[in-house]
């Protein structure tokens, strides 16, 4: 079965900082998509981005971007100018590519100082 | 264009009473979810439907029936709540995209459920 880990509970950054948030995953899948969601105190969960796995080229949203080594089963999301509204609680997220069916590390809460 | 809508948003129940969890989607999507939240835990899966007429249980099914009603609604019930079903819950829906299911989950508002 996957799982994803994300080994950091809590993250703060000072305001226009860079912040970057861990993940890992296990699979033994070699086609897959990995998420970044976040979820604000309002409870909604947005997608932040999506890498597809055989896909090598890292991908990128305006101030997010993530680092995807394959080989060592790492996501990290690095977000860069950090703004007082990325203050949420950030879950990374694993799919096999021919499934529907996601699978959700615990979390990391972001804190942003002002 | 409302988008995952879940209806209620709260809900105070005792153990052992029974209610239904409501979820409509407006974005022609054809597979919708339901999953839970819990401290520390992120969000598990407990039953999907990937299209009309079908549905499967996830990582977490115990406790819990859904209806796929129509392509538009997917609801989840509780015959017989448990303290252990304390939990916030969260409707998706998705639609797969080409031909590799590239698809991504949009997720309705959640229910926060409290069971005593």
């Amino acid at each position: 079965a996957q799982t994803v880990t994300q080994s950091q509970p809590e993250m703060s950054v000072q305001e226009a900082e860079t912040v970057t948030l861990s993940c890992t995953y296990d699979t033994s899948e070699s086609d897959y998509y990995l998420f970044w969601y976040k979820q604000p105190p309002s409870r909604q969960m947005i997608l932040v981005i999506r890498q597809e796995a055989y896909k090598q080229q890292n991908a990128t949203e305006n101030r997010f971007s993530v680092n995807f080594q394959k080989a060592a089963k790492s996501f990290s999301l690095k977000i860069s100018d950090s703004q007082l509204g990325d203050a949420a609680m950030y879950f990374c997220a694993y799919r096999r590519r021919y499934g529907n069916k996601l699978v959700f590390g615990a979390g990391t809460i972001l804190r942003v100082k002002s | 264009n409302a988008g995952v809508t879940q209806t209620p948003k709260f809900q105070v129940l005792k153990t052992g009473q029974s209610m239904t969890l409501q979820c409509a989607q407006d974005m022609n999507h054809n597979s919708m979810y339901w999953y839970r939240q819990d401290p520390g835990m992120g969000l598990r899966l407990i039953y999907y439907s990937a299209s009309e007429g079908t549905t499967d249980k996830g990582e977490v099914p115990n406790g819990y029936n859904v209806s796929r009603l129509n392509k538009r609604e997917f609801s989840l019930r509780l015959e017989s709540a448990a303290p252990s079903q304390t939990s916030v819950y969260f409707c998706a829906s998705s639609a797969p995209t080409g031909g590799d299911y590239t698809d991504t989950q949009y997720f309705g508002p959640g229910t926060r459920l409290t069971v005593l």
